[in-house]
């Protein structure tokens, strides 16, 4: 069973770089049928699509956060990552891994992590 | 304020049936596949339908979706108390070069 765990500092402070790991256990990354993304929902509101990278390093991104977000990935530990940076108290969310499946059409997230809370304060 | 416009709440008593819609416009839903996702209190969303109108393995035939034009509806008939929830449409937005994903603000589904 495909299980995704984010990890990383559940505390950053305002203006600096918000950085999170995924962890992807039960298949591989380098799978040619996927690509592996971030969402991200404040608390209390909806979900916001971040970006998405697939085992090549070929990416997407939102166009209200690309100047301050990079997603990589590293085929050989099955993780991607995500750093966001000069980060705003507007940044505080809970942070989740996904994937994105190309086996079928239009943009749909089949596996996602549980999630992890990033709250921007000094 | 999001690209997809869903309706804030609905509510609906046990055993009846309810519609969620999701508006959007020709950059995206009108010409990307829209998907559902149900996010249970304090989880992670969970893909409900995608294509439109197809189901996930073990997702139950109580959950069905459409698309017509720029607009999408989930429906969810035989209502249970596990079924509240908040709902998400999402799909692909084509309006700039790269494109995006994007999803609705959200409903909740109150189990009357």
């Amino acid at each position: 069973q495909l299980q995704l765990q984010e990890s990383g500092p559940g505390l950053v402070k305002p203006s600096e770089t918000l950085s999170l790991t995924c962890t992807v256990s039960g298949g591989s990354i380098s799978s040619s049928s996927y690509y592996w993304g971030w969402i991200r929902q404040p608390p209390g509101k909806g979900l916001e699509w971040i970006g998405s990278i697939y085992y090549s390093g070929s990416t997407y991104y939102n166009p209200s956060l690309k100047s301050r977000v990079t997603i990589s990935v590293d085929t050989s530990k099955n993780q991607f990552s995500l750093k966001l940076s000069s980060v705003t108290a507007a940044d505080t969310a809970v942070y989740y891994c996904a994937r994105r499946s190309l086996l079928w059409f239009g943009e749909l997230w089949d596996y996602w992590g549980q999630g992890t809370l990033v709250t921007v304060s000094s | 304020q999001s690209v997809l416009t869903q309706p804030p709440s609905v509510s609906a008593a046990p055993g009846q049936k309810v519609t969620i819609s999701c508006s959007g416009s020709s950059s995206n839903i009108g010409n990307n596949y829209v998907s559902w996702y149900q996010q249970l209190p304090g989880t992670a969303p969970k893909l409900l339908i995608y294509e439109n109108n197809k189901r996930p393995s073990g997702i139950p035939d109580r959950f069905s979706g459409s698309k017509s034009g720029t607009s999408a509806t989930l429906g969810i008939t035989g209502l249970q108390t596990g079924d509240e929830a908040d709902y998400y449409c999402g799909t692909w937005d084509s309006s700039l070069s790269a494109g995006q994903g994007v999803f609705g603000g959200g409903t909740k589904l109150t189990v009357l």
